[in-house]
């Protein structure tokens, strides 16, 4: 049972505009949010995380929103820049499991010049 | 962050045969875990690497198909057994309870292809 959902497979975005990516949750347990970039042949490299306390944390071009009554989170990314294109991958985890992620699908991001 | 390298990076193997993956941190951590990515699939905890004790696996694995060592707090091995051609995946080892950080990171993988 899939519990952390990345629904769209792909993205494609021109360079300089936002990427948005959504990832849904179904358990309610789940209180930290992380999302990972994989370029291929590399292992996942940790972008930005967000606690449940929060709805919103950001660092740099890189903004995470959580809503938890929608158990539904997103990652912006503003401006978009040709070196985002990769796999994204939505994570979470529950308390006392620290580190054991659950992950989404993943979503393909391609920037376009 | 953490330094993880995995050995080896990818490899070819015969079914009915074993493989053995390394995982070196550069510091000492609290945690270390091992994931599985199947061919267009999202990653999958295999286990929680325990220092000093068995390790504990998730649904759906078990100790002898994927026997894992933790010798100490920088290493850890993990053991594909037996293989087959279900098993060609990407492997994974990641770490986290470094002191100031709070995400876990992860190792280059190590590609397997099992024919």
């Amino acid at each position: 049972d899939q519990q952390v959902k990345q629904n769209s497979p792909s993205l494609s975005v021109q360079e300089g505009r936002i990427s948005i990516l959504n990832c849904d949750y179904t358990n309610s347990m789940f209180d930290y949010f992380l999302w990972y970039k994989k370029y291929p042949a590399e292992g996942p490299t940790f972008l930005i995380s967000i606690s449940s306390i929060k709805d919103k944390n950001e660092d740099g071009r890189f903004t995470v929103f959580l809503n938890k009554s929608a158990k539904h989170l997103s990652l912006h990314i503003v401006p978009s820049q040709p070196g985002d294109s990769a796999v994204y991958f939505c994570a979470a985890s529950a308390p006392d499991s620290w580190g054991k992620l659950q992950f989404g699908a993943g979503t393909q991001v391609v920037v376009t010049p | 962050s953490a330094v993880i390298s995995q050995k080896p990076s990818r490899d070819i193997c015969q079914r009915g045969t074993s493989l053995t993956i390394q995982c070196q941190v550069d510091s000492q951590v609290t945690m270390m875990f091992w994931y599985r990515q199947q061919p267009g699939q999202s990653l999958t905890l295999i286990a929680t690497a325990n220092q000093g004790s068995e390790a504990t696996y998730e649904s759906g694995f078990v100790i002898d198909k994927f026997p894992i060592s933790r010798p100490n707090l920088t290493f850890s091995t993990l053991t594909v057994s037996n293989m087959s051609p279900e098993d060609s995946s990407i492997y994974l080892c990641s770490s986290g309870g470094q002191a100031g950080y709070t995400e876990a990171f992860f190792g280059q993988g190590t590609r397997l292809t099992v024919v």
